[in-house]
């Protein structure tokens, strides 16, 4: 099992609709977790960044966090064509005997259509 | 204030030759991340420094890679006797400990 999986898609959603990005994590112990956004050809950027269960609302972006279930998600609502990017998930991934690092995902493309 | 920077921002290079790709993080920032990312992939993880403590060097895809970060704050990546697959955009990111990464521009590797 990855350490953090995210379906590639693309997913596809119309403009003004709800995204819903979706990530699992292995380690159990995780405390930090992270949603970036990478269009292409550039590096990632932060979008939202997570540390306790439940919803955390920015703008048109939530992160939905439960750690029961090692699964977070990031919602945008009213999508816009600019939202067409690449969303990376980055979890706080606890390695024994050494310091813990950040891990990413693999990224979700994500199309906005008009 | 001022963001990571990565140079050269590109880098044409013939294969056996070795290159050096340059990081600065955000100033005060005690880990430093490289990464590189193939047309269309993810990030792959090759290093991460934190403070004084020993590098973690398990992305490193082989001994012709390498890299140091000198008093706790640049870093430096080598790759000896570049090969077509290195080809690649090489990006470097700091954090204050294991919290949000900052990541640079990028350097475009192209390894003819």
């Amino acid at each position: 099992q990855k350490e953090v999986e995210q379906n590639s898609g693309p997913l596809s959603v119309p403009e003004g609709a709800i995204a819903s990005l979706n990530c699992t994590y292995s380690d159990r112990v995780s405390q930090s977790f992270f949603w970036y956004r990478q269009y292409s050809g550039k590096s990632p950027e932060l979008i939202m960044s997570i540390y306790s269960n439940g919803d955390k609302e920015d703008g048109r972006f939530t992160a939905q966090l439960n750690k029961a279930s090692q699964y977070v998600s990031l919602l945008i609502r009213d999508s816009q064509p600019s939202d067409s990017a690449t969303y990376l998930c980055a979890v706080n991934i606890i390695n024994t005997g050494t310091a813990s690092k950040l891990t990413f995902g693999t990224g979700t493309r994500l199309q906005v259509t008009l | 204030g001022a963001g990571v920077s990565q140079s050269p921002s590109n880098k044409v290079t013939e294969k056996g030759k070795d290159v050096e790709l340059r990081c600065d993080p955000i100033s005060g920032h005690t880990a430093l991340y490289w990464y590189r990312q193939s047309l269309g992939q993810g990030l792959e993880f090759l290093i991460y420094f934190q403070g004084n403590s020993a590098p973690d060097k398990s992305g490193l895809p082989s001994d012709r890679f390498s890299a140091e970060r000198t008093g706790g704050s640049v870093s430096t990546l080598t790759i000896q006797r570049t090969q077509q697959e290195d080809s690649a955009v090489y990006l470097c990111a700091s954090s204050w400990f294991t919290e949000t990464q900052y990541f640079g521009p990028g350097t475009r590797l192209l390894v003819l």
